[in-house]
């Protein structure tokens, strides 16, 4: 079936650090999400693209939509403490979520700080 | 305004026993999600339902069953429970096919 495949799996932060995390699919997307996790709650939604090449922000997060509507990364800027959790990248295409646009979630990636 | 509610937070059942988990939205949206999460799995879908009365099969929809008899509820049975069933459930709502989905906290499910 479709996937989305989401790297790197894990990555130590260390407070100040810019970080950066991408998605990549073998289909075209329509839209791209970026959704964070923390522990014991659900994800909340960080950043939605809907064009291809669209560059959209959120105080220190930038998130791009792939101009071969295939790919999007997230970035961070100047890590702090409560980035920590596990940020996912979701998408909606005709070839798996057809006319109801349903997501594909990638499998996360889990940010930690630097012992 | 509380959002997307799920009831109940945590729950153990043994091998066999039946459950409902409950899943209320207060924001007029017409769409609605049941996702499982699974260590390095991600979200995987279940069912969802695109209206009031209607249902439909996600990715992984094997022994569970839904219903959406009012507009602002989204229930997801269990009928006989197995132990790969032991997972973090999410109910999650939108108010359009290509909005951003609104998730609910989780309920997490043990099947001993």
């Amino acid at each position: 079936g479709q996937q989305l495949n989401q790297s790197p799996q894990s990555m130590f932060i260390q407070e100040g650090e810019d970080v950066s995390m991408n998605c990549t699919s073998s289909s075209i997307f329509n839209t791209w999400l970026w959704y964070k996790q923390d522990p014991g709650e659900g994800p909340v939604l960080l950043i939605a693209l809907y064009k291809a090449g669209e560059l959209t922000s959120n105080g220190r997060l930038t998130a791009q939509f792939g101009i071969t509507r295939k790919d999007s990364f997230l970035n961070i800027s100047a890590s702090i403490p409560s980035d920590v959790g596990i940020y996912f990248c979701a998408g909606s295409s005709l070839n798996y979520g057809g006319s109801q646009g349903n997501l594909i979630f990638g499998k996360g990636t889990k940010l930690s700080v630097k012992p | 305004n509380a959002g997307v509610t799920q009831t109940p937070k945590f729950r153990v059942l043994k091998t066999g026993q039946s459950m409902t988990l409950l899943c209320a939205q207060d924001m007029n949206h017409e769409y609605m999600y049941w996702y499982r999460q699974d260590p390095g799995m991600g979200l995987r879908l279940i069912h969802y339902s695109v209206g009031e009365g209607t249902t439909a099969k996600g990715e992984v929809p094997d022994g569970y069953n839904v219903s959406r008899l009012k507009k602002q509820n989204f229930l997801l049975g269990l009928e006989s429970a197995a132990p790969s069933q032991t997972s973090v459930y999410f109910c999650a709502s939108r108010i359009l096919y290509n909005s951003p989905l609104h998730f609910g906290n989780g309920t997490r499910l043990t099947v001993t």
